[in-house]
């Protein structure tokens, strides 16, 4: 079954305590991405991968970090947590070129106390 | 201006209503369009690519204006499994893979 697959779904943490979330996907789409969904602004992209080893910055990419050393797993760090990045964060994959072939992973939603 | 607008809503509409939303882009040079479907607390789910010929799947139909820059979306005879958050998303001619989404409205079929 073609699926994103991201770890944790749900985080509590606390300001400063570095945490990743793991995404993985089993298409072997080129492009991966993150985004984070807030009430009232919609799905804003945090950073974008176009294949093994080619990673940038989406349109809020301050706070977060990412890699991408394997074609199926695009991991999100972030180093020290800060309360507005509470959110809900879904990880994304896609063939390259092929946008409508986009699935999205289940979420995690991320509470920063 | 947000590059992607929409009508939050909540559109609150009885089984077997029609409802239509609209949704405007604000950069011309916005060359695929497409439709979402999210449903509370899930991950956005394709629900129709829009053509510039308009297109139709069941009861849904999407069109697009590309003069006036703005896309629809039409969902005939409404079922209570319609109701969610539709998302207008529109992708720049040279931004590879890269979508800007419309922050959403949110539909409600009452029996």
């Amino acid at each position: 079954e073609a699926q994103v697959t991201q770890n944790p779904r749900y985080l509590i943490t606390v300001t400063g305590k570095k945490l990743t979330v793991t995404c993985s996907q089993n298409m072997n789409h080129e492009y991966m991405s993150w985004y984070r969904q807030d009430p009232g602004l919609g799905l804003r992209q945090i950073y974008y991968s176009m294949n093994v080893e080619v990673t940038d910055k989406g349109d809020v990419p301050e706070g977060y970090k990412v890699s991408r050393k394997e074609k199926r797993n695009f991991p999100l760090i972030l180093e020290s947590p800060s309360p507005n990045q509470t959110s809900l964060y879904f990880c994304a994959s896609s063939l390259l070129g092929q946008p409508d072939t986009q699935y999205f992973g289940p979420g995690t939603r991320l509470t920063v106390l | 201006r947000k590059e992607v607008e929409q009508d939050p809503g909540p559109f609150n509409v009885p089984e077997g209503a029609t409802v239509a939303f609209n949704c405007t882009y604000s950069n011309s040079a916005s060359q695929s369009f497409f439709w979402y479907r999210q449903d509370c607390r899930k991950e956005p789910k394709l629900l129709m690519s829009v053509y510039s010929s308009g297109n139709e799947d069941g009861r849904f139909t999407a069109q697009l204006n590309r003069a006036s820059q703005y896309i629809s979306l039409l969902i005939r005879d409404s079922k209570l499994s319609d109701s969610a958050t539709y998302l207008c998303v529109v992708k720049l001619d040279n931004a590879g893979n890269m979508l800007t989404f419309g922050g959403g409205t949110r539909l409600m079929v009452k029996p």
